[in-house]
């Protein structure tokens, strides 16, 4: 049972245009969903959050976006730059106090110069 | 404070081995998360501390998996009689009590080969 669900393994884009990763859940009880981003060798790194009670996050160049009634949120690059190629992981979070997050299977963004 | 440090990075075992692995947190926060991450596949909970005390551990984690965090600081994750499906990331991770927004910090994790 894949409560949190990322459907695209890979997506290319343009430097400088506009990346969208997206991701589905079924759990209506999450508190919290978050995206991470992963280089090789190295461990997630946390990139932004939002919480159930909002429709949309943004950090300088990431938005994210959550539209419950569709149990669904998006990450927006803009704009996208090489530096940003690597697997992005959408994961949830909040459902009791322990704060562990339930990760999807990734989607590896490759941005190309 | 140079964030999560897994120990060791890479470890190549024979099936049947015991293996342990360590786990040093950023020093002020409380909780610790171990993660286990095949390929292709998102990282999946395995257990968490809170201090010293392990307050959850997933049925993935069966009777050969045992998880330590003495006094609080350090972690040991140990997995005895190895079988070729544990070969996989392990990863840790720390944050405080009340960050779930704020993300954890993961260490580099430890790449488990079982030949």
């Amino acid at each position: 049972d894949q409560q949190v669900k990322q459907n695209s393994p890979s997506l290319s884009v343009q430097e400088g245009r506009i990346s969208i990763l997206n991701c589905d859940y079924t759990n209506s009880m999450f508190d919290y969903f978050l995206w991470y981003k992963k280089y090789p060798a190295e461990g997630p790194t946390f990139l932004i959050s939002i919480s159930s009670i909002k429709d949309k996050n943004e950090d300088g160049r990431f938005t994210v976006f959550l539209n419950k009634s569709a149990k669904h949120l998006s990450l927006h690059i803009v704009p996208s730059q090489p530096g940003d190629s690597a697997v992005y992981f959408c994961a949830a979070s909040g459902m009791d106090s322990s704060y562990k997050l339930i990760f999807g299977s990734g989607t590896r963004l490759l941005v190309r110069p | 404070d140079t964030g999560v440090s897994q120990n060791p990075r890479h470890k190549i075992t024979k099936r049947g081995q015991n293996v342990t692995f360590r786990c040093d947190p950023i020093s002020e926060h409380n909780r610790l998360y171990w993660y286990r991450q095949t390929l292709g596949q998102g990282p999946e909970f395995l257990t968490y501390f809170q201090n010293e005390a392990q307050l959850e551990k997933s049925r993935l984690l069966s009777d050969r998996f045992s998880a330590e965090r003495p006094k609080g600081s350090f972690s040991t994750l140990e997995i005895q009689r190895t079988e070729q499906g544990d070969s996989a990331m392990y990863l840790c991770a720390s944050s405080l009590v009340g960050g779930a927004g704020s993300g954890y910090t993961f260490g580099s994790g430890t790449r488990l080969t079982v030949v």
